[in-house]
């Protein structure tokens, strides 16, 4: 399979907890990004970690990425009911400008 | 910018017959992707284009699906003769060359349903 993958698979919260969710990949890799889907529309960019970063921020998100275990981790402080949507993630395939999309995390947010 | 876009948003089709998608990328993205999307595979990768040129077709299903990109502002990914099993939703989306985050822009879609 091209894809890697994420876990876990759905995930249900309560407004305010905190949300993580889990990709692994499989190839070397420039960057990984996360995307964002809400339900029938289009994938939406969240933030880019380069390889040779460990962590990165951007505002309630945090991303962390070991390239030694192949692995990468969203984390989504104080979530909102808006944050439901699905969670990807997306390797650029050994460098090239082939992105790769992880399987998915279907977050929902009870408020 | 009016972002990528994508026609028709649905599709209701009999199999057998030909399908046309379209796309629009974002003006000035060097970069254009096909993926289709099902609860089973997930996002798949079908095609991507560099300056309108395929670079990466191996994820092209069969035969039956081709793809096209005759200049920077239009593709087309066609299927003929269609089967139910072609059944998904089809996004395009873009990118520019180089640039600070790689992000791709995706379009809405296109839903696919074949009888």
């Amino acid at each position: 399979s091209q894809q890697g993958e994420e876990d876990p698979q759905a995930l249900s919260i309560q407004e305010g907890e905190n949300a993580t969710m889990n990709c692994s990949y499989k190839t070397s890799i420039n960057n990984l990004q996360w995307y964002r889907q809400n339900s029938g529309r289009g994938l939406v960019h969240l933030i880019l970690i380069r390889s040779n970063e460990r962590e990165k921020h951007s505002g309630r998100l945090r991303v962390t990425l070991d390239t030694s275990k192949k692995s990468s981790s969203l984390l989504i402080t104080a979530s909102r009911a808006a944050d439901t949507a699905s969670y990807f993630c997306a390797t650029d395939d050994s460098g090239t400008y082939k992105y790769i999309f992880g399987t998915g995390t279907r977050l929902k947010v009870l408020a | 910018d009016a972002g990528v876009i994508q026609s028709p948003r649905h599709e209701v089709t009999e199999m057998g017959q030909e399908v046309t998608l379209r796309c629009k990328p974002i003006s000035g993205h060097d970069y254009l992707f096909w993926y289709r999307q099902t609860m089973m595979r997930g996002l798949e990768l079908l095609i991507y284009f560099n300056n309108n040129v395929p670079i990466d077709d191996s994820g092209m299903p069969e035969d039956r699906f081709s793809a096209k990109m005759p200049n920077a502002s239009f593709s087309t990914l066609k299927i003929q003769p269609s089967e139910p099993r072609d059944s998904a939703v089809y996004f395009c989306a873009s990118r520019r060359a180089g640039g600070n985050t790689g992000e791709l822009f995706f379009g809405e879609g296109s839903r696919l349903t074949v009888l």
